[in-house]
């Protein structure tokens, strides 16, 4: 299993929207609806953002919101905020019961 | 949601067996899925591999040989054993609920495994 491609970093002024994209193949990103998006603060636990390449978990802003096309799946944050600052990670399921996570995305907030 | 947390010796020696124990409250581990995911310093996460309440597994076929999960119902909680480890296992482990596929909804705060002599 290799990490799903992101780039390694995206900036953005507060206020600007941002995307991550998360790339991969038919056999992950491509062939499941299951893309989800994590978001980690330094030194914190990855927090879950995205199901389901598009669903958002209660409490989660609507500024956060997930896409895919063909093996790409992405992340786009609106209205860039201070606290945005961190790492995004995307994951697919990989096939016989197994995930692969994304590279990871670090955020700047200029 | 549930709370875990990891526990387990900080220090593991090479090519011994890193051994942790996620513990759950807020909820039963006799549902849904319970997944070990690692985090070298300063690089991204990877995927270890996950145990089902029915006491099924699956992992990530890079470490599967050297990998084993078990669930323990009475004490609410579930481990990780990992064989054989090198200095490419220091890690910060999570542990972390899975309630459909691919979300990890609740996790650990971390526990960093250093491997070294």
């Amino acid at each position: 299993q290799s990490g799903l491609t992101q780039p390694p970093s995206v900036s953005g002024s507060p206020g600007q929207s941002v995307t991550i994209s998360c790339t991969g193949t038919s056999r992950d990103v491509g062939g499941y609806n299951y893309v989800s998006w994590y978001q980690q603060h330094p030194g914190k636990a990855p927090k879950f953002i995205i199901s389901d390449v598009s669903k958002r978990p209660s409490g989660v802003p609507d500024r956060f919101s997930g896409s895919k096309s063909g093996n790409t799946a992405s992340l786009t944050i609106s209205g860039l905020q201070a606290d945005d600052e961190a790492d995004y990670y995307c994951c697919s399921p990989a096939g016989s019961n197994t995930y692969v996570f994304g590279t990871g995305t670090k955020v700047t907030v200029l | 949601q549930v709370r875990l947390q990891e526990s387990g010796p900080g220090l593991v020696k090479p090519s011994e067996t890193l051994s942790l124990t996620c513990s759950v409250s807020g909820g039963s581990i006799s549902s849904f899925y319970w997944s070990w995911i690692r985090q070298p310093p300063g690089k991204g996460l990877e995927w270890i591999g996950f145990v089902h309440h029915s006491g099924s597994t699956s992992y990530n076929p890079s470490l599967k040989s050297r990998v084993t999960f078990s669930l323990d119902t009475s004490k609410n909680q579930f481990s990780l054993k990992l064989n054989s480890v090198t200095a490419a296992d220091t890690a910060v482990y999570f542990c972390a609920s899975e309630h459909s596929w691919g979300q990890f909804d609740s996790w650990g705060q971390g526990a960093l495994v250093t491997v070294s002599s």
